[in-house]
């Protein structure tokens, strides 16, 4: 079973904040978190990930609670092409066997409204 | 490069027939994987190789057989296909637990 909580679903405005929380209240300490997002049926994309510092890259920002419980991915300007279904992943970063497995839950499905 | 390339695109069989997915990759991955994707639902590992030569079952195995026929390539089989097994299956790689896993286009699949 996946390890973490999503809402099923989400509005945003295009051009504004968009903000997807999650919960992961039994996460390890050898555990990140993982965010991929599946744009119509295409293969999952990978967007970002940490461990307990808050990350940025082109395309998100992860922020992550001190507690590691939770986490919120934000997209600062969302555009329609941001359709998606957004999956927040647990995951054990150690070498062999299923640790490393991806666990995908329902996600959150996201719509950018004009 | 690539990526991870699946082949067919779209495949639909009766049930009973058998038929091969197959997957290859160009990045010198070290994992592959095997996912189905359900409608509405999240994507669940029916089986996964760790490395060149080895195999291990995922959560949702039965049905199917895979092959690592070498590095590149992982295929899926499935011997006597059923209409459960009506479903989209993305392949995926990686080259170590450390990085991300890469998708391929998936493979649509429809059992009558």
């Amino acid at each position: 079973d996946a390890k973490t909580t999503q809402p099923p679903s989400m509005d945003c405005a295009e051009g504004r904040a968009a903000n997807l929380p999650c919960n992961h209240s039994t996460i390890s300490g050898n555990e990140y978190v993982y965010w991929y997002r599946q744009i119509h049926s295409q293969g999952p994309q990978y967007i970002i990930h940490g461990l307990k510092n808050n990350e940025t890259n082109e395309m998100a920002s992860l922020i992550i609670t001190e507690d590691r419980k939770s986490s919120t991915l934000i997209l600062p300007h969302a555009t329609l092409r941001d359709t998606a279904v957004y999956y927040c992943i647990v995951r054990s970063l150690y070498y062999g066997g299923s640790q490393g497995n991806l666990i995908f839950g329902k996600g959150t499905k996201l719509s950018v409204k004009p | 490069n690539a990526g991870v390339t699946q082949t067919p695109k779209f495949q639909v069989l009766k049930t009973g027939q058998s038929m091969t997915l197959q997957c290859a990759q160009d990045m010198n991955h070290n994992s592959m994987y095997w996912y189905r994707q359900d409608p509405g639902m999240g994507l669940r590992l029916i089986y996964y190789s760790a490395s060149e030569g080895t195999t291990d079952k995922g959560e949702v195995p039965n049905g199917y057989n895979v092959s690592r026929l070498n590095k590149r390539e992982f295929s899926l089989r499935l011997e006597s296909a059923a209409p459960s097994q009506t479903s989209v299956y993305f392949c995926a790689s990686i080259r170590n637990n450390q990085e991300t896993q890469y998708f391929g286009p998936g493979t649509r699949l429809l059992v009558l």
